[in-house]
Order: structure tokens, then C-alpha cells, then sequence
């Protein structure tokens, strides 16, 4: 089966530095991997997805993140960080559950604190 | 465009009582998936469904139920609710076709209060 980690609970950052959100997976085949943001109160909003071909992904507002198979890790990545990015960020693994059955598995998610 | 819609917003029921959460997903999308969210806690996967079957159920009792209509819209059913029911329950709506059931587009979700 497959699982998610995300070794940071909580992130706090400066306005205008770079950040950094670590992602493991567990999963014997190639994975679907997907990095969402919660604000206060929100649903999901997808950043970005990695399916195949390029390993370094660019997402919406200035997210990127790298696959790195050798690792099993899709860390996210920001050069430069708003004070608006202050939200949950959740990792997640799509992968087949059985016969046609499709799931997304989730992590625990980091919580990002910006600082003025 | 509207994106996933939930209803409702807020909801609280007392223990041992049944509730039915509702959702519309995107316009054109014909598969619906569910999750619970603790507080604290990631999404957990309840159901999907895919042209009204279902195509992946999560580890959670038989007191969950859900259901897909011709719409596409969806409700997830709770029976005999117990305090740890108590959640934000999401739906995601994506696209038909293999690829596409993982790149989910989700709701505002409805926050459910069991007393």
C-alpha cells in the first residue's frame, strides 16, 4: 500500500526567503504525486502534479517541485515566499488500489507560519 | 465556471444519528471521491465513484455509504454517527479517463459537529 510523510509539522519562514517542504512516498510502481494548499477554513487547491517526463514541475503561484525517484521524495519548493503562502500544504500519492479501484493517499501536512 | 460544490456548510447532529452530505462536482467531471479530514490530519479516502459505480472504497465501517446519480452529483451517507465522525468532509470531482481520476479538484467541504 502505499503511504505519504511529511517530516515537518510545522514551517515558519520569513517573508522573502526560500522554502522548502520535504515529501516521502511509499510505493512500488510509478506514482502520481501532487502537492495541495488549505488556507484557514478552505478546501483543497491542487499546486502541482508530476505524472512522468520532466522531473522538476512548476505549479501555480511559483511552486515548483522535483521527483526524485533514487529518493522517494517530491519536495516543494519556493525562491521567494509571501506572506499569502501561509497555509496548510499536504503532499499526496495517486496509485491503483486494486483492479480498476483508484485512491489518493495523503500526508499529515505541513503547516507554514510566515513571519513579517 | 463553478467548481465542486458541498452542501451543507455546517452541520451538527448528535450521536447515533444518521446524516447525508451532498456534493456537485465540475461541470463535465463524472467522477466524484470522498474524504474525511480530522482535525490535525490529512485527507483520508472514504469512496469514489465513476459513472454511479463505485471504483475505490477507504478503510471505514459499513456505517458509511455513498451513492452517484445520473447528474453526477453524489451524497455520502453516515448511519448511527458517533463522536469520532466528527470532521471535515470533502469531495473532489476530476475528469474520466485512467490519468485524469488522480488530478481531483476539491470542495469547500462540510464541517460536521457530533455531539
Amino acid at each position: 500500500a502505499q503511504s505519504v510523510t511529511q517530516p515537518d509539522i510545522h514551517i515558519t519562514v520569513s517573508e522573502g526567503a526560500s522554502l522548502e517542504l520535504r515529501c516521502n512516498y511509499s510505493y512500488g510502481a510509478t506514482p502520481y504525486l501532487f502537492w495541495y494548499v488549505q488556507s484557514p477554513g478552505q478546501g483543497l487547491q491542487l499546486l502541482l502534479k508530476y505524472f512522468s517526463g520532466d522531473t522538476l514541475v512548476q505549479g501555480i503561484k511559483g511552486f515548483e517541485a522535483e521527483f526524485k525517484r533514487s529518493q522517494s521524495s517530491f519536495n516543494l519548493r519556493k525562491p521567494s515566499v509571501h506572506w499569502s503562502d501561509a497555509a496548510e500544504y499536504f503532499c499526496a500519492v495517486g496509485a491503483r488500489s486494486g483492479g480498476s479501484n483508484y485512491k489518493l493517499t495523503f500526508g499529515k501536512g505541513t503547516l507554514l507560519t510566515v513571519n513579517p | 465556471d463553478a467548481g465542486v460544490t458541498q452542501s451543507p456548510t455546517h452541520l451538527i447532529k448528535t450521536r447515533g444519528q444518521h446524516v447525508t452530505l451532498r456534493c456537485s462536482p465540475i461541470s463535465g467531471h463524472k467522477s466524484v471521491s470522498w474524504y474525511q479530514q480530522v482535525l490535525g490530519q490529512g485527507p483520508q479516502f472514504i469512496f469514489q465513484y465513476y459513472e454511479k459505480e463505485e471504483r475505490g472504497r477507504g478503510n471505514f465501517p459499513d456505517r458509511f455509504s455513498a451513492r452517484q446519480f445520473p447528474n453526477y452529483s453524489s451524497e455520502l451517507n453516515v448511519n448511527a454517527l458517533l463522536l469520532g465522525d466528527s470532521a471535515l468532509y470533502l469531495c473532489a470531482s476530476s475528469l474520466q479517463g485512467a490519468v485524469f481520476l488522480f488530478e481531483q479538484y476539491f470542495g469547500p467541504g462540510t464541517r460536521l459537529t457530533v455531539t
